[in-house]
């Protein structure tokens, strides 16, 4: 069974600190995605991936940052968590190419600022 | 610049009763593929459907369908005899044929009360 995995579920941070959100998939995809989900503005792309070492801003990152070493890992990183960062995240990958594949999607990652 | 429209944000059905969720699209690609997902109070999107440009047949799964219309750039999802369990909220989104992002409407929460 496909599977996108999502490290942390429920986090609670202090403002200031320094936040990891890890994301793993077993498709061997080449594509993987960071969305920041809030209540009436749907899924908002921060990041996303291409290829190993290859990240391309999406609608929203600032205050974020991302790395992916390996092609089945794509990290976000919260550099100094603020409280308007409260949200969920939901990381996601799919494969490449024109033959338009689904996108598939971690349980998400509930983050709290405090 | 491609984008999704869900105007509904809420509805509210009662248990039974027929339901029809609306999605718009703009596109300027001749071949782009277009989707549904559900989101449970779980947290994780689940893919439901995937239609390619080219092929405008309606689909039924169930108590499921789907009208795609390219004329009026909708693909609009219909359930049919609703129960509790489809209480979610339901993303439409567009993925074009060379690129690899996906674009989200920003959903819609349905609640069906028994």
């Amino acid at each position: 069974d496909v599977k996108v995995t999502q490290s942390s579920r429920y986090l609670v941070k202090r403002t200031g600190e320094k936040v990891f959100l890890e994301c793993v998939q077993d498709m061997d995809h080449e594509n993987m995605f960071w969305y920041r989900q809030d209540p009436g503005l749907g899924l908002r792309l921060i990041y996303f991936s291409y290829d190993v070492k290859m990240k391309e801003k999406g609608d929203i990152p600032e205050g974020y940052s991302v790395s992916r070493e390996k092609k089945e890992r794509f990290s976000l990183i919260l550099e100094s968590a603020s409280t308007n960062q409260t949200s969920m995240y939901l990381c996601a990958s799919s494969s490449a190419g024109t033959s338009g594949n689904t996108i598939y999607f971690g349980e998400g990652s509930w983050l709290t600022v405090v | 610049a491609q984008k999704v429209t869900q105007a509904q944000t809420e509805i509210s059905v009662v248990e039974k009763e027929d339901v029809t969720l609306d999605c718009v699209y703009e596109t300027r690609d001749t071949t782009y593929y277009l989707f549904w997902y559900k989101q449970p109070p779980s947290g994780e999107l689940v893919f439901l459907i995937r239609r390619n440009s080219f092929d405008e047949q309606n689909e039924i799964s169930g108590r499921y369908s789907w009208n795609f219309q390219k004329s009026t750039s909708s693909f609009n999802f219909t359930i049919t005899a609703s129960q509790v369990v489809d209480s979610a909220v339901y993303f439409c989104a567009l993925r074009d044929y060379t690129g690899n992002q996906f674009y989200f409407g920003t959903g819609t929460s349905l609640t069906v009360i028994p």
